[in-house]
């Protein structure tokens, strides 16, 4: 079962902020993120492993709620180079949700 | 670290011929996964090795697919007889463990006419 993420898109100016979540229907075990720019391969960017987990990646940050089958991402200050579609995976099955579109504008 | 190796990046052939695509994993990597992109589907779960063993294959499409991996350093995703609605980019992806995340190749761009 595939995770479910919202927002599909989302449009920011630089230095604004953005959240984008992971959610499944099935419990969630470990969630990894990545970020996927055009005509390139998915790029790690870190992994939740267990619930209340939270990590940080430059001013990318993630949480995971174990019993919410929930994890999010947060975006700080977004800058262009944050462009790119967002992933979720649930690690137990291998599995990624739709992706995120991220566009930001200067 | 040269990083997941695929190979080749393109491939264009024509409906009913065989494709063989390739990965080479970085080296100490013990799990090794084939996915195909389309933006119909998505990232899609090919089949999953671990430690040279297919642990699941359940994401394989059809019996015109098959991998394998006959060693620690090579995996090959074979299609035979190709169809256009596998055109495709296809990733390998390995891990050395499922606490670390994947690193992804390149990726296989195919397009069958």
């Amino acid at each position: 079962q595939q995770p479910v993420q919202s927002p599909q898109a989302v449009i920011l100016r630089e230095g604004e902020d953005a959240v984008i979540n992971c959610s499944s229907s099935k419990a969630l075990y470990s969630v990894h993120w990545y970020r996927q720019k055009h005509g390139e391969a998915p790029v790690f960017l870190m992994i939740l492993l267990k619930g209340g987990e939270q990590k940080g990646h430059e001013k990318i940050s993630a949480s995971f709620n174990e019993k919410k089958q929930q994890s999010s991402l947060y975006l700080t200050a977004s800058q262009l180079s944050y462009s790119g579609t967002y992933f979720c995976g649930a690690n137990q099955n291998f599995v990624f949700g739709p992706g995120t579109r991220l566009s930001v504008l200067p | 670290d040269a990083g997941v190796i695929q190979s080749p990046r393109h491939e264009v052939t024509e409906m009913g011929q065989e494709v063989t695509l390739r990965c080479k994993p970085i080296s100490g990597h013990n799990s090794l996964f084939w996915y195909r992109q389309t933006m119909m589907r998505g990232l899609e779960l090919l089949i999953y090795f671990n430690n040279n063993v297919p642990i699941d294959d359940s994401g394989m499409p059809e019996d015109r697919f098959s991998a394998k991996m006959p060693n620690a350093s090579f995996s090959t995703l074979k299609i035979q007889p190709s169809e256009p609605r596998d055109s495709a980019v296809y990733f390998c992806a390995s891990s050395t463990g499922l606490q670390y995340g994947y690193t992804f190749g390149s990726g296989t761009r195919l397009t069958v006419v």
